[in-house]
This record gives structure tokens, C-alpha cells and sequence, in this order.
């Protein structure tokens, strides 16, 4: 069965440090490895997307890491601000009748205090 | 506006009622998705539209489920005969185009369903 893991499941850290943030997938076939950040009462909203061949990719303060061999994904955030509380979501695509299929983690929930 | 918009942004029904719930994706968005987000979970896969094309419906979990999207744009799906368990986030999502491309999906906002 295809299936997304997140770990920890919440964090909380202090303003200012960094967090990183796990994901493990069991996804056949797989397309890409993207996470998303989505805030309290709203949509997601992508970070980065990976592809294979790709073992890591940045976005500002946002560091995403794939082992493809392992089928591990983390995600690092560098010098965290009050606005990266947020829920983060691992997502895997999966190709499947034509199209990029997605399957979702549950999530780590982040709280940055100040 | 630029994003996917979905209404209403929230719905209460009673049981037994049918509700309807509406996307208007990006202009020029060729794929609409429709996605299941229970308390504390991800998302979940609903339905796939590529323009007015219905190519996948297998994660509709009844046949009170139905979506369309007659004209390749907006989008509404609709619940029959709801139930408790229906109570859920539900969002949209719209990219250019799917396949073999890599492109990322852009959401709604959702619609917060509560059934009582």
C-alpha cells in the first residue's frame, strides 16, 4: 500500500533556531517528493518539489533533501520565524493513469514561540 | 483574484441533506483536483478533471459523491444524502497540466463541511 510517514508529528521550538523535519515513503511508482506548508484554516502551499534525481532543493530559509535509495525526505528550516507555524506536509506523486497522483502525510504540526 | 477560490468557505447541513460545494480554479488550468482533509490528516485524493474530462473518480468514497465540471472550468461537487462522517475540509486544487510534467498543484482555501 502506498504510504507517506512524518515525523515528529508536532514541534515546538524557539524562535530563531533551526528544525528538521522527517518523511519516509513506501511509493511505487514514484514521480517526485514535494512539500507543502499550510496554515491554520487555509490551503497548502508548495515549497519545493524533488524529482529523483535530485537530492536537494532550497526555497529561502526552506532546505528539502531526498534519498531516493532509502526513500527518505527531510525537510530543514533554517532560523525559524513566528510565521513558520505551520503544518508541513510531505507529499509523494505517483504516476497513475496518465497523471502525477498525489499521496499526502499526516503532517508535523510546527509552533515557533518567541 | 489570481487563486482557486472555493465556496462557501464553510457549510453546515443537517443529516440527510445534500450540499454542493464549488471550485473556480485558475484561469487556463487545464487539471482540477478534489481532495478530503479530515481533522489532523493530510489530504486525501477525491477525483481528477483534465478540462471537462472526469479521468478519475476512484477515491470518491460513495455513490452520494458527484462532481463535475461541465464547461473545463469551475467545478462543483456535491454530497447526497450526508452524513456525519462527510464532515471534513474539503479542497480544490488546479495546475497547468498534469502527466508526465511536473507541476505544482495550487489549493483553495477549502470548504470547512459540518454535518450535524
Amino acid at each position: 500500500k502506498n504510504q507517506v510517514e512524518q515525523s515528529p508529528q508536532s514541534l515546538i521550538i524557539l524562535e530563531g533556531k533551526n528544525c528538521t523535519l522527517q518523511c519516509n515513503y513506501t511509493v511505487s511508482p514514484f514521480s517526485n517528493l514535494r512539500w507543502y506548508k499550510q496554515d491554520t484554516g487555509r490551503g497548502p502551499v508548495s515549497l519545493t518539489i524533488m524529482t529523483f534525481s535530485e537530492n536537494t532543493k532550497s526555497n529561502g530559509r526552506y532546505t528539502a533533501t531526498l534519498d531516493a535509495d532509502t526513500k527518505q525526505s527531510s525537510l530543514h528550516i533554517t532560523a525559524s520565524q513566528l510565521s513558520d507555524s505551520a503544518s508541513y506536509i510531505c507529499v509523494v506523486s505517483s504516476v497513475s493513469g496518465g497523471y502525477n497522483k498525489l499521496i499526502f502525510g499526516a503532517g508535523t504540526r510546527l509552533a515557533v514561540h518567541p | 483574484g489570481a487563486g482557486v477560490s472555493q465556496s462557501p468557505r464553510y457549510k453546515v447541513a443537517k443529516r440527510g441533506q445534500d450540499v454542493a460545494l464549488r471550485c473556480d480554479p485558475i484561469s487556463g488550468h487545464v487539471s482540477l483536483f478534489w481532495y478530503q482533509q479530515a481533522l489532523g490528516q493530510g489530504p486525501e485524493f477525491l477525483t481528477y478533471f483534465q478540462n471537462e474530462a472526469q479521468l478519475d473518480k476512484s477515491g470518491l468514497p460513495s455513490d452520494r459523491f458527484f462532481a463535475e465540471r461541465p464547461e473545463g472550468s469551475v467545478s462543483t461537487l456535491k454530497i447526497q444524502r450526508t452524513q456525519q462522517e462527510d464532515s471534513a475540509v474539503y479542497l480544490c486544487a488546479s495546475s497547468l497540466l498534469q502527466g508526465a510534467e511536473v507541476q505544482p498543484q495550487h489549493f483553495g482555501d477549502g470548504t470547512r463541511l459540518s454535518i450535524l
